[in-house]
């Protein structure tokens, strides 16, 4: 079965620090890999997306560091703020499915 | 530019009946997602239409169906209700298949 692994389930960071989130999957089949925010009574909002042939993007204070070879993805937010306390989920597809398969998520608060 | 659109934001019923819940996708997008939410779980891919057609499935039981209209719009039918049905359903859409997947802000579906 296809299984995309998020961790911490919880996360809590001060004003300014690195939030990191991890995400790990089983299927090489998967070639893109998004991450999503979601805010209570909120749909998740797209943040930042990947696709294999890269190993890190970058977009603000947002970064995804991919390692093809691990399995693994992982979600830093730099100098993080407040307004960023939220859940954040990772999700993969599956190659040509259209179908994300998305991590339990993380629920990160950030103190001033 | 109007995000995607579900309606109702909260539908109560009672187990057995059945519950139509509406998605109104991103104006020029053509593929439309539908994901389920359940407390404490991350999102379960459900269905996707593309063009009017049901092109992929989640692992969810038959009960479950949908439909997408002429103006791509499109709905999600939940038959015989059981109580774990209860979730907050969520629509996604994007222009085409391996595209950027943009949600709404859910239907919260709470069986009596």
């Amino acid at each position: 079965q296809q299984q995309v692994k998020q961790s911490p389930q919880s996360l809590i960071v001060q004003k300014g620090g690195i939030s990191i989130i991890n995400c790990a999957y089983e299927n090489t089949a998967f070639d893109y890999f998004p991450w999503y925010q979601q805010f209570p009574g909120k749909g998740p909002a797209l943040l930042i997306a990947i696709r294999p042939d890269v190993s890190e993007k970058k977009e603000g204070r947002f970064t995804i560091s991919f390692n093809k070879s691990a399995k693994q993805f992982s979600l830093h937010i730099m100098d993080s703020q407040p307004g960023d306390s939220a859940t954040y989920f990772c999700a993969a597809e599956p190659y040509n499915t259209d179908k994300l398969i998305f991590g339990t998520g993380t629920r990160l608060q950030v103190f001033p | 530019e109007a995000g995607v659109t579900q309606s109702p934001t909260h539908l109560i019923k009672t187990r057995g009946q059945q519950a139509t819940l509406r998605c109104s996708p991103i104006s020029g997008h053509t593929s439309v997602y539908w994901y389920q939410q359940a407390l404490g779980l991350g999102l379960q891919f459900l269905l996707w239409y593309d063009e009017g057609e049901e092109r992929n499935r989640g692992n969810f039981p038959p009960r479950f169906s949908g439909r997408q209209f002429p103006n791509y719009s499109s709905e999600l039918n939940v038959n015989a209700l059981e109580l774990e049905d209860s979730a907050l359903y969520l629509c996604a859409s994007s222009t085409d298949r391996n595209q950027p997947q943009h949600f709404g802000d859910g239907t919260r579906l709470s069986i009596l």
